[in-house]
């Protein structure tokens, strides 16, 4: 999991309120990004930030925002508009030069609304 | 956009056997293509990479093989242990983008 941490590593939340995970690296990395994994889905792109203070939406980005205030922080708020939030929610990192294309991941939050 | 197909979804394969996984991906333009192993309740671990100038990349049991004219890569480990029993995903970087598109993952089951 390298220097990716993400908290907590299981979430519980009741129908309607809104959650935040929390995503934090120390690899100087400049990029950060938010994958949602369900059985069988793979892992689909929610958002994404190539520096501080930008951010793009990725192919899922319908109920969630994003902030990116710190180089090493990339929180993701699940809000109340998220129809099926219950999924296992992986950050990851990358350097973000023109040959460093590797990303590493963090190791996950399970949120479950309830 | 980039789409990626990946086969099989389960393989169960003897302990000493070796195993493949297929990709396939349809932007003849993506140059980077990176397979992940993730085991239950974990984060993605990258286990290896190719760049599109390269045909071929191993790393002691483990190896990438890519055809840029079929669009297609492919995974092989030799020699499977139990230990190698974990989900496998492949993925294309996104020509302009610094984004990667997956695919659904492979379960490989090595038995002993």
């Amino acid at each position: 999991d390298g220097g990716i941490t993400q908290s907590p590593k299981y979430l519980f939340r009741k129908e309607g309120q809104n959650v935040t995970l929390s995503c934090e690296q120390n690899l100087n990395h400049d990029a950060m990004y938010w994958y949602r994994q369900d059985p069988g889905q793979g892992l689909r792109l929610i958002y994404y930030s190539q520096i501080v203070n930008d951010f793009q939406k990725g192919d899922i980005a319908e109920g969630y925002s994003v902030s990116r205030e710190k180089k090493e922080s990339f929180p993701l708020t699940v809000t109340s508009a998220q129809k099926n939030p219950t999924a296992f929610y992986l950050c990851a990192s990358r350097a973000g030069t023109s040959v460093a294309d590797t990303q590493y991941f963090g190791p996950g939050t399970r949120l479950t609304v309830l | 956009g980039e789409n990626v197909e990946q086969h099989p979804s389960t393989l169960s394969v003897q302990e000493g056997d070796s195993a493949v996984i297929k990709c396939t991906y349809s932007d003849s333009a993506s140059n980077y293509f990176p397979w992940y192993k993730q085991e239950l309740g974990k984060g993605p671990q990258l286990i290896i990479d190719i760049r599109s100038n390269v045909g071929e990349k191993k790393d002691q049991r483990i190896a990438v093989t890519l055809n840029k004219t079929a669009k297609h890569f492919s995974l092989h480990i030799t020699e499977t242990q139990p230990e190698d029993s974990a989900v496998y995903f492949c993925a294309a970087k996104n020509s302009g983008y610094s984004t990667l598109t997956f695919g659904k993952g492979t379960m490989l089951l090595v038995s002993p």
